[in-house]
């Protein structure tokens, strides 16, 4: 069964410096996606970022960089020059394209706090 | 381009009685995925549709049933209401069966079981 885990439950960073996101997963599928999504306290789950298990190149999108390293599979969420807006929950999540199933695993989350 | 829509935002019932929650996908989006967020826990797979059919559920009981339109929108429905069904409730929607990337979630439906 794929499991995916989030070790920090809570980050604090000031603001306009980088952060780092831990997120490792488990699957014994070759073909699967990593995703990161961002809720903050309205709700709404964001969609951030992508990266496919035959990606070479370590996907990025404006701030957010994914750290994907398979042979360790961990999938860790880069931001850079953080803002204020940033603070909100943010979770990893896996979806095996192999077995048919296209619902994704979460991981339980980390709350991102920055501080001015 | 107008992105997921749920309704409604939020609904308070009492045990033992139905909730009917709704989703419109995206616009060409035909795969509709229903997720659970209790209180202080991830998100929960509950169901999956596309082109009108259920392909997948979660560790759910039957009373968590849903149904996609010919529109592609969806229906969750949550009989026999107990108080751990307490939760937000989002709606996701993806290309289908074909889509390898991301789910877009709706705002949610916050449920209140009394």
């Amino acid at each position: 069964a794929q499991k995916i885990t989030q070790t920090q439950p809570g980050m604090f960073v000031q603001e306009k410096e980088a952060v780092t996101l831990d997120c490792t997963y488990d699957t014994s599928d070759q073909s699967y996606g990593l995703f990161w999504y961002k809720q903050p306290s309205s709700g709404e789950m964001i969609f951030l970022i992508y990266q496919g298990s035959y990606d070479e190149q370590n996907a990025t999108e404006g701030r957010y960089s994914l750290n994907f390293q398979k042979a360790r599979k961990s999938a860790n969420l880069v931001i850079s020059a953080s803002q204020l807006g940033d603070s909100a929950m943010y979770f990893c999540a896996m979806r095996e394209r192999g077995t048919g199933r296209r619902a994704l695993t979460f991981g339980s989350g980390t709350r991102l706090q920055v501080q001015p | 381009e107008a992105g997921v829509t749920q309704s409604p935002t939020h609904l308070i019932k009492t045990r033992g009685q139905q909730a009917t929650l709704r989703c419109s996908p995206i616009s060409g989006h035909t795969s509709v995925y229903w997720y659970q967020q209790a209180l202080g826990l991830g998100l929960q797979f509950l169901l999956w549709y596309d082109e009108g059919e259920e392909r997948n559920r979660g560790n759910f009981p039957p009373r968590f049933s849903g149904r996609q339109f010919p529109n592609y929108s969806s229906e969750l429905n949550v009989n026999a209401l107990e108080l751990e069904d307490s939760a937000l409730y989002l709606c996701a929607s993806s290309l289908g069966l074909a889509g390898a990337y991301g789910q877009y979630f709706g705002p949610g439906t916050r449920l209140t079981v009394l």
